[in-house]
């Protein structure tokens, strides 16, 4: 039930993009995103709900196509800022458990 | 700040004994989830609670009990500890039972079990 992340792991420098994928087997109702840095609590970045909605935050935005169970997260001209531990979870429709899973995550490091 | 509070930050203790983790969610949060996150495994999901009642289950160990208290507050007991239970316990907040609510995270519990 674990959505699987890839890749596991991003070198970027200063400026570049990155794409940060998740995939569940199940039907999703949600596809939350979290950030972590080293030693500090996750820290929730946006949630998207059914309905292939896209989201965005600044240069970070979503998308979840729930057709495939896929949701992707774009990091657009990155920022040193945006180095962490990249966790998605998910949701299963309403109905199954209320349970929030994270991914094993995605670690980016980006340099100058 | 998250608003999420855990306490306390650190605890070192022996093989075979028990501890309390406690967790106090933001102010008007019903929910509360509790994460396991040892090296290389992530967020393993452990237990949901929704307003004093106990809404799923995740791999947590028959060692492991959780409750929530009228007041919301949460405890996480981890008893018969074994060197394998260290990791850094979290737990997080949220407005409604799920699904599709943004979850708050506390700083986290870090066991370490000698």
């Amino acid at each position: 039930q674990q959505p699987v992340q890839s890749p596991q792991a991003v070198i970027l420098r200063e400026g570049e993009d990155a794409v940060i994928n998740c995939s569940s087997s199940k039907a999703l109702y949600s596809v939350h995103w979290y950030r972590q840095k080293h030693g500090e609590a996750p820290v929730f970045l946006m949630i998207l709900l059914k309905g292939g909605e896209q989201k965005g935050h600044e240069k970070i935005s979503a998308s979840f196509n729930e057709k495939k169970q896929q949701s992707s997260l774009y990091l657009t001209a990155s920022q040193l800022s945006y180095s962490g531990t990249y966790f998605c979870g998910t949701e299963k429709s309403p109905g199954g458990s209320e349970k929030l899973v994270f991914g094993k995550g995605t670690k980016l490091t980006v340099n100058p | 700040d998250s608003g999420v509070t855990q306490t306390p930050k650190h605890l070192i203790t022996a093989t075979g004994q028990r501890v309390t983790l406690r967790c106090s969610p933001r102010s008007g949060d019903l929910s509360v989830y509790w994460y396991q996150q040892s090296l290389d495994q992530g967020l393993q999901f452990l237990i949901h609670y929704y307003n004093g009642e106990e809404r799923a289950k995740g791999n947590i160990l028959e060692r492991f009990s959780a409750q929530q208290f009228p007041d919301l507050h949460s405890e996480l007991n981890l008893s018969s500890l074994e060197l394998g239970d260290s990791a850094l316990y979290f737990c997080a907040s949220s407005v409604g039972p799920g699904p599709g609510t943004e979850a708050f995270f506390g700083q986290g519990t870090r066991l370490t079990v000698v």
